[in-house]
């Protein structure tokens, strides 16, 4: 089991460019989440997906939007990367919501 | 007031000793709470959950909660170097749906 896996784990984007993160789990759980991690901000959720075909806000929504793809992957886009949103991203699931959660390994953002 | 808050680190302790991690929330209805370690450019992982008032203990790990307080602890006895991580509190919120993280507190165990 490779648990939850994401991708890229390093990106260097200019502002106003586009790119999706990739996240899939085999875990064969039915809630997943993305989050961002900035220093002194702890984690904080960007969407979730508490079941298949279900997405939901959570607290920094703007500037991203998600697809959850099938039950195991859960993507994550940004149409018009900002400096703002230099961050870390974790992916994360849980077997329901809410619950224990399993993050990936992560995605290192940097926007210029 | 943040949802949850944990005490400010970084918090230095030798090897051997108590560390002491402390989280309060502020929703009266929060029923699961959760401790995750995070090193250093990893992602967190889960070391305990507790979910009724009292103390739970699992190998040198003990959690304490107290609902009329508002208030959940993480204690690590005989703390070791490997111990030196950031510390993640986390609480189920009124939506029962997501879980909110506090900003952590990093811990530094001096040999």
């Amino acid at each position: 089991n490779a648990g939850v896996t994401q991708t890229p784990k390093f990106q260097v984007l200019k502002t106003g460019q586009s790119m999706t993160l990739q996240c899939a789990q085999d875990m064969n759980h039915n809630s997943m989440y993305w989050y961002r991690q900035d220093p002194g901000m702890g984690l904080r959720l960007i969407y979730y997906s508490a079941s298949e075909g279900t997405t939901d806000k959570g607290e920094v929504p703007n500037g991203y939007n998600v697809s959850r793809l099938n039950k195991r992957e859960f993507s994550l886009r940004l149409e018009s990367a900002a400096p703002s949103q230099t961050s870390v991203y974790f992916c994360a699931s849980s077997a329901s919501a809410p619950d224990t959660q399993y993050f990936g390994p992560g995605t290192r953002l940097t926007v210029l | 007031q943040k949802e949850v808050e944990q005490n400010s680190g970084p918090l230095s302790v030798p090897e051997g000793a108590i560390a002491s991690l402390n989280c309060t929330y502020s929703d009266r209805v929060s029923q699961s709470f959760f401790w995750y370690r995070q090193y250093s450019g990893k992602s967190p992982e889960l070391i305990m959950s507790i979910y009724s008032n009292g103390d739970k203990e699992d190998g040198r790990f003990t959690a304490q909660l107290n609902k009329a307080s508002q208030y959940v602890s993480l204690l690590i006895r005989d703390s070791q170097p490997s111990d030196s991580a950031t510390y993640l509190c986390a609480v189920i919120g009124t939506s029962y749906d997501k879980v909110i993280f506090g900003p952590g507190t990093s811990l530094s165990v001096i040999p």
